[in-house]
């Protein structure tokens, strides 16, 4: 699986868009971009996650560069509820389903 | 919530004991994977397993063991427990169906090592 770079922190206001980037240089085609964000206290929850086309869900947007090399999660409208460590991963779709977290971003909403 | 529970919520052992921690996947689903979390840091892949079989396993020595029951409900058993092992361990569920499919996480398992 391809080795993934984010900020180690970020700080967005409440109500604003939360723009959250990653770089996955090495990517491979055949591999997928997926976010996971754990909130204090709790396991990893799946936000998204796509291969080359934008896209978007009830919690976020995805938009991955054409060249494919990095990404951004987008939350629309951030809360003091989407204050959590963002973890963004590269792995093949299938295959043995192991998720490899690096750091991640804590991202702190203010209001 | 996700469905997956997991028992005990917390822990505390001595070095060399051994721990047995418990998994209860979600409604359906035939895959349990483990992951170790340190302080501070991402969760770590220990194994996973898939109708009762050990399916991948990551960096970890053998004292790290698993199974997997008929209702998929799984165990991470620790021997000889070191200081490191202080960590969340996290399970998640899945249904393994050829394709990938979302990972559940449970909400973990502190386990504090003396």
């Amino acid at each position: 699986d391809a080795k993934t770079t984010q900020p180690p922190s970020m700080d967005c206001a409440e109500g604003r868009a939360a723009n959250l980037p990653c770089n996955h240089s090495t990517i491979s085609g055949n591999e997928y971009v997926y976010w996971y964000r754990q909130i204090h206290s709790q396991g990893p929850q799946y936000i998204i996650h796509g291969l080359k086309n934008n896209e978007t869900n009830e919690m976020a947007s995805l938009i991955i560069t054409e060249d494919r090399k990095s990404s951004t999660l987008i939350l629309p409208h951030a809360t003091l509820r989407d204050t959590a460590v963002y973890y963004c991963i590269v792995r093949v779709s299938q295959g043995a389903q192991k998720l490899v977290f690096g750091q991640g971003t804590r991202l702190t909403i203010n209001p | 919530e996700t469905g997956v529970t997991q028992s005990p919520t917390h822990l505390i052992k001595t070095r060399g004991q051994q721990v047995t921690l418990r998994c209860s996947s979600q409604s359906g689903h035939n895959t349990v994977s483990w992951y170790q979390q340190a302080l501070g840091q991402g969760p770590q892949f220990i194994f996973q397993y898939y109708r009762e079989e050990e399916n991948g396993r990551g960096n970890f020595p053998p004292r790290f063991s698993g199974l997997q029951f008929p209702n998929y409900s799984s165990e991470l058993n620790v021997n000889a427990l070191e200081l490191d092992d202080s960590a969340l361990y996290l399970c998640a569920s899945s249904l393994t169906s050829g394709s990938w499919n979302e990972q559940f996480f449970g909400p973990g398992t502190r386990l504090t090592v003396l």
